[in-house]
């Protein structure tokens, strides 16, 4: 098993733009959740989906979206990008929500100039 | 709004030492509590959570609801612990929102 997988694992856009990230859990996994991480600080949550549906959020503006599909990969959109958007975006999986164990992917590094 | 906070930055000390990763936290409710680790290149992985009561590499780490802790602990630390050490929060009920803490980069001389 590769574990969690994300594409691409490197990203340059320009201000303005609009991307979008990819994540495919682990087999078996039904939730995935993503996460922002800046420099020298700890993940900060965005989303999370379960079976689908949407079952949190962070406290990000609405450019920030995303969807799971019926096999339980996910895409995380960002539009209207800002320079402070730049940072390294993670993927987890888990079987379900709550307290069960998050398996994380290596992330995609997003830079916006 | 729950809040994690790792005072220290950075950790440094020598092997065979006692290593305390400290983590606070505010949360109103009652919290599920984990420890993630991320080594050089690897990516992060839980380490323990405080629900399991478990030791993992050594560490261990309690729940004190009356001084908001869950401070990580080894008797003796080793060079491959070095990595960066994330503690979390979970809130309970039914929104999933994780809240984790800045970070402290473990540095075990040899």
């Amino acid at each position: 098993d590769a574990g969690v997988t994300q594409s691409p694992t490197h990203l340059i856009k320009t201000r303005g733009q609009q991307v979008t990230l990819r994540c495919s859990p682990i087999s078996g996994h039904k939730s995935v959740s993503w996460y922002q991480q800046v420099l020298g600080q700890g993940p900060q949550f965005i989303f999370q989906y379960y079976e689908k549906e949407e079952r949190g959020r962070g406290n990000f503006p609405d450019r920030f979206s995303a969807r799971q599909f019926p096999n339980y990969s996910s895409e995380l959109n960002v539009n209207a990008l800002l320079l402070g958007d730049s940072a390294l975006y993670l993927c987890a999986s888990s079987t379900n929500t709550g307290g069960t164990e998050a398996f994380f992917g290596q992330g995609t590094r997003l830079t916006v100039v | 709004a729950q809040r994690v906070t790792q005072p220290e930055k950075l950790l440094s000390v020598f092997k065979g030492a006692p290593v305390e990763l400290k983590c606070n936290y505010s949360y109103s409710g009652s919290p599920e509590l984990f420890w993630y680790v991320q080594y050089s290149r690897q990516r992060l992985q839980l380490l323990l959570r405080h629900i399991s009561r478990e030791s993992i590499k050594g560490f261990t780490a309690d729940l004190n609801k009356g001084e908001t802790s869950f401070h990580l602990k080894k008797p003796f630390a080793q060079e491959e612990d070095s990595a960066m050490y994330y503690c979390a929060l979970l809130t309970s009920g039914g929104s999933y929102i994780p809240t984790f803490g800045r970070g402290t980069s473990l540095i075990v001389h040899p």
